[in-house]
C-alpha cells in the first residue's frame, strides 16, 4: 500500500548544481502537488498539476520547474540550486480533477530533505 | 480562499478530549473546512472535512457553528501519538489547490 512515494529521501547539493525530485502515486489520482516546508513554518505550494498534461504555479514557483510525466508521476527540478532552496519538499496527490478538487483530501509522501551548501 | 485563524499552540492531558478551534469569519457559502495534521518530520495527514453539518470519522469530530464562521476539531481521547501541528484550511470546492497556514502545535502531556 505505497500511496505517494518520493525519491530521494535525503540529498545534499552544492550551490549551482541541478537536481530532479521524483514523485509517484499509485492511487490513480488526477491531481498532484509539490510543497516546500521551511523550519518552523507551514507548507507553501510550489507547483501543482490539476490533471495529466497540465501544470500551474503555486505560491513560490521561482527557481523550480515541474513535469507531469504521466498520470502517476510528477517531478520537480531545481536547475541551479541556491541555499535559499534548502527545505523539506513534499509531494501530494488527490482524486479530484481540474476545478473540482477543493473537496478532495490530499495524500502526502514522506518528504525529501534537501540541503544546499 | 477564506483566511483562517488558529492559536499558535495548545496542550491537553492524555486521555482527555482535545478541542482545537479555528476562526474563518470570511468563509463563503460553498467553501469547505478541512483539517490536516503533521506529526514531526512526516507528511501531512488528512483528518476530516465538512461544509455545513457536523462530521465524525474514526479519527475525530468536526463541529461547525451555524453561521459557519468558526469550527472546532475534537480528538475525543487524546494520546501521545496525537502530538502534532494541526492545520485548519478553508477552500472552495472549485479550487484547484489548497493553501496551508501556520497551524496549531498540539502537545499531549502524560
Amino acid at each position: 500500500n505505497a500511496g505517494v512515494t518520493q525519491t530521494p529521501k535525503f540529498q545534499v547539493l552544492k550551490t549551482g548544481q541541478s537536481m530532479t525530485l521524483q514523485c509517484a502515486q499509485d492511487m490513480n489520482h488526477n491531481s498532484m502537488y509539490w510543497y516546500r516546508q521551511d523550519p518552523g513554518m507551514g507548507l507553501r505550494l510550489i507547483y501543482y498539476s490539476a490533471s495529466e498534461g497540465t501544470t500551474d504555479k503555486g505560491e513560490v514557483p521561482n527557481g523550480y520547474n515541474v513535469s507531469r510525466l504521466n498520470k502517476r508521476e510528477f517531478s520537480l527540478r531545481l536547475e541551479s540550486a541556491a541555499p535559499s532552496q534548502t527545505s523539506v519538499y513534499f509531494c501530494a496527490s488527490s482524486e479530484g480533477q481540474g476545478f473540482s478538487v477543493g473537496n478532495q483530501p490530499q495524500h502526502f509522501g514522506d518528504g525529501t530533505r534537501l540541503s544546499i551548501l | 480562499d477564506a483566511k483562517t485563524t488558529q492559536p499558535t499552540s495548545m496542550d491537553c492531558a492524555e486521555g482527555r478530549a482535545a478541542n482545537l478551534p479555528c476562526n474563518h469569519s470570511t468563509i463563503s457559502g460553498n467553501e469547505y473546512v478541512y483539517w490536516y495534521r503533521q506529526i514531526h518530520s512526516q507528511g501531512p495527514q488528512y483528518i476530516i472535512h465538512g461544509l455545513k453539518n457536523n462530521e465524525t470519522n474514526e479519527m475525530a469530530s468536526l463541529i461547525i457553528t451555524e453561521d459557519r464562521k468558526s469550527s472546532t476539531l475534537i480528538l475525543p481521547h487524546a494520546t501521545l501519538r496525537d502530538t502534532a501541528v494541526y492545520y485548519c484550511i478553508v477552500t472552495y470546492s472549485s479550487a484547484s489547490k489548497i493553501i496551508f497556514g501556520s497551524g496549531t502545535r498540539l502537545s499531549i502531556r502524560p
